[in-house]
C-alpha cells in the first residue's frame, strides 16, 4: 500500500511538546518530509530527510523515523505553530509521491 | 531567491481542458537534480500529488490521473506547464507547483497556488 495515515487533530499547551505521527509501508524505504500549512497559505517544508530543517525553520521542529512510522516533534510549541501538518514520501515504487491526510495542531 | 508562481484560469467548465503554467526563478530546470511537481488541494481537504518533471525531461504522473495529465517544460522560459483534460467539478482545487531538489528529496519551495473552480 502507498497510503500514509495521520491522526486528524492534536492539541498541545503553549510551551509543551507535541508529536505528530505518520504511518505507511513506504516509510520503511523512504524518509518522510513534513509540511506546515496555515490557513490560506501554501505549505512550507519544515523537516526533510533523516532530520533536516530548511534554513529559517526553528530548531523546536525535529523529525524521526522507526519502521513504518515517521514523527514530527514540536518541542516548546508556540502559538504560531498552530497549523495543519502534512507528511509526504515517495510511494513504494519510488517514482511517485503520496501525502497523508494531515494533522491539525491546536496550541492551547 | 527561488520563487514559483502559478497562473491559469480561475474558472473552467466541465469537460474542458485546464492549462496551468508555473513560472519560476532562482534555479534552472536544466540543472541536474532539479525537478518541478504539481500538487493540488481541494477546499478543506488534503494535498494530492499530480505530476513531476525532471531536469532530464523524465516525467511521472499520479496513477489515478495519468490518462488526463500532461506535464512539460520550457527551460528557456523557466516554465512548467500542466494540462488536465476532461475537467470535472471534483477537480475544483488550489493547484500548486513546487520545486523538488532531489538531494533534499522534498518539495522545498512552493508557489502561492492558484484556485481553479470547475463549474458550468
Amino acid at each position: 500500500s502507498s497510503e500514509l495515515t495521520q491522526d486528524p487533530a492534536v492539541s498541545v499547551a503553549l510551551g509543551q511538546t507535541v508529536r505528530i505521527t505518520c504511518q505507511g509501508d513506504s516509510l520503511r524505504s523512504y524518509y518522510a518530509s513534513w509540511y506546515q500549512q496555515k490557513p490560506g497559505q501554501a505549505p512550507v517544508l519544515v523537516i526533510y530527510g533523516k532530520n533536516n530543517r530548511p534554513s529559517g525553520v526553528p530548531d523546536r521542529f525535529s523529525g524521526s523515523s522507526s519502521g513504518n512510522t515517521a514523527s514530527l516533534t514540536i518541542t516548546g510549541a508556540q502559538a504560531e505553530d498552530e497549523a495543519d501538518y502534512y507528511c509526504n514520501s515517495r510511494d513504494s515504487g519510488g517514482n511517485h509521491y503520496v501525502f497523508a491526510t494531515g494533522t491539525k495542531v491546536t496550541v492551547l | 531567491q527561488v520563487t514559483l508562481r502559478e497562473s491559469g484560469p480561475a474558472l473552467v467548465k466541465p469537460t474542458q481542458t485546464l492549462t496551468l503554467t508555473c513560472t519560476f526563478s532562482g534555479f534552472s530546470l536544466s540543472t541536474s537534480g532539479m525537478c518541478v511537481s504539481w500538487i493540488r488541494q481541494p477546499p478543506g481537504k488534503a494535498l494530492e500529488w499530480l505530476a513531476r518533471i525532471d531536469w532530464d525531461d523524465d516525467k511521472y504522473y499520479s496513477t489515478s490521473l495519468k490518462t488526463r495529465l500532461t506535464i512539460s517544460k520550457d527551460t528557456f522560459k523557466n516554465q512548467v506547464v500542466l494540462t488536465m483534460t476532461n475537467m470535472d467539478p471534483v477537480d475544483t482545487a488550489t493547484y500548486y507547483c513546487a520545486r523538488i531538489d532531489t538531494q533534499m528529496g522534498a518539495f522545498d519551495i512552493w508557489g502561492q497556488g492558484t484556485m481553479v473552480t470547475v463549474s458550468s
